[in-house]
């Protein structure tokens, strides 16, 4: 069993719609969260940074950590075109250290 | 202010042949951790750097790849021999003492033939 789990998709929605991507894990140490996005050939660049359980709101996206069921979510309201991307979720147990652990990545398409 | 920068963005090599890959991290960053992401696939750490200590080896898949940082910045992944299994994007991070998040580098893309 890996890790950090991510289900690679790919995911299509239409223009509008509320889009919901998830990661499970195992290491009940993880306290650091992070959702990065990675358009197509482009580095991968931090979206959202969340620390402990909780919802963290930015915009049209929230970030929520369910540290009991080792479950985080991130949810794009109003979702537009350019928001196809691949988003990954990773996540640490320390700060600052190099133990982060990154997920496979979701495929989204959101369709005009 | 200026971000991760890595070049070249694009290596074709042949096999057997060394490569080198650059990596500029944020300035002022005292971390910074290659990774190896191939198609379909998550991130796989490579190495870590942080400040003088000494650097996290331990995801380096062969002798083949070594790194080195020089003055605590700039870096070099070196992969001598390449095969055709290193084809993949070569990213590089940077992060600071007081965040933990890591800040990417736009990758290289290397194609063994």
């Amino acid at each position: 069993q890996k890790e950090v789990e991510q289900d690679p998709g790919p995911l299509s929605v239409p223009e509008g719609a509320i889009v919901s991507l998830n990661c499970t894990y195992s290491n009940s140490a993880f306290q650091y969260f992070m959702w990065y996005r990675q358009y197509s050939r482009k580095g991968p660049e931090l979206l959202m940074y969340t620390y402990s359980s909780g919802n963290k709101e930015d915009g049209r996206f929230t970030a929520q950590v369910d540290k009991s069921s080792k479950y985080i979510s991130l949810f794009i309201r109003d979702s537009q075109p350019s928001d196809s991307a691949t988003y990954l979720c990773a996540m640490s147990a320390f700060y600052n250290n190099n133990d982060m652990r990154f997920g496979a990545g979701t495929r989204l398409t959101v369709k005009p | 202010g200026a971000g991760v920068s890595q070049s070249p963005s694009n290596k074709v090599t042949e096999k057997g042949k060394d490569v080198e890959l650059r990596c500029d991290p944020i300035s002022g960053h005292t971390a910074l951790y290659w990774y190896r992401q191939s198609l379909g696939q998550g991130l796989e750490f490579l190495i870590y750097f942080q400040g003088n200590s000494a650097p996290d080896k331990s995801g380096l898949p062969s002798d083949r790849f070594s790194a080195e940082r020089t003055g605590g910045s700039v870096s070099t992944l070196t992969i001598q021999r390449t095969q055709q299994e290193d084809s993949a994007v070569y990213l590089c991070a940077s992060s600071s003492w007081t965040v933990s998040e890591q800040y990417f580098g736009p990758g290289t893309r290397l194609t063994v033939t």
